[in-house]
């Protein structure tokens, strides 16, 4: 079955601009998450997603934002670009084995904000 | 406020030899750990898991070794393949908690 698919993959902005990057979930799965990486930083946590409601958030600004459709597609939004807002976005959707929550991501959308 | 750590920025192992990466965590509330794998223009991919319940799980080359009391898991690669060489990150989470906490990752390379 097709994998988690992530556009675009690669996007260059300016400073203030905004950014939307697209998500869609294996099929069937109904929990999408956002991770930002960046060098030094490793993965951080920025929301999830279930059902069209966020369950979780992390400590981002509000700038960053998201949504779920009805049919699991999520989207991210993050408005007044900043330098340091460059990094790989990355999203995963959620199956569960054996109590642990375990992600499949897709291959990321490399924003670069100049 | 790094909860989950991995010291070694990079790692460089003999093909045939063990690797072992280490990762240390901070919140006892983490009752699950995960390893993920991560080639170049990729996502990270899953390697393998253990819950706060055990403290060894075994899959293949790839087995993860769990110290809850010194807060600190493992995961040993026996023997390294070249196809082994990526950054891997260990990652944490509570029980019933679907947030993971990531660590900074470790660049592992085989060399041939």
């Amino acid at each position: 079955k097709a994998g988690v698919t992530q556009t675009p993959r690669y996007l260059i902005k300016t400073r203030g601009q905004q950014v939307t990057l697209s998500c869609s979930p294996i099929s069937g799965h109904r929990s999408v998450s956002w991770y930002q990486q960046t060098p030094g930083q490793g993965l951080q946590f920025l929301f999830e997603y279930f059902s069209e409601t966020q369950r979780n958030k992390g400590n981002f600004p509000g700038r960053f934002s998201g949504r779920q459709f009805s049919n699991s597609r999520s989207e991210m939004n993050v408005s007044t670009l900043e330098l340091g807002d460059s990094a790989l976005y990355l999203c995963a959707s959620r199956r569960t084995v054996t109590g642990a929550n375990v992600l499949t991501f897709g291959a990321g959308s490399r924003l670069t904000v100049l | 406020d790094q909860q989950v750590k991995q010291n070694s920025p990079s790692l460089s192992v003999q093909e045939g030899r063990i690797s072992i990466l280490n990762c240390d965590y901070t919140n006892s509330m983490f009752d699950y750990f995960l390893w993920y794998k991560k080639y170049p223009a990729e996502g990270p991919t899953f390697l393998i898991s253990i819950s706060s319940i055990k403290d060894k799980n075994e899959d293949g080359r790839f087995t993860v070794f769990l110290n809850k009391s010194a807060k600190h898991l493992s995961l040993h690669i026996v023997p390294s393949q070249p196809g082994d060489s990526a950054v891997y990150f260990c990652a944490a989470s509570p029980f019933g908690n679907e947030k993971l906490t990531f660590g900074t990752g470790t660049r592992l390379t085989i060399i041939p």
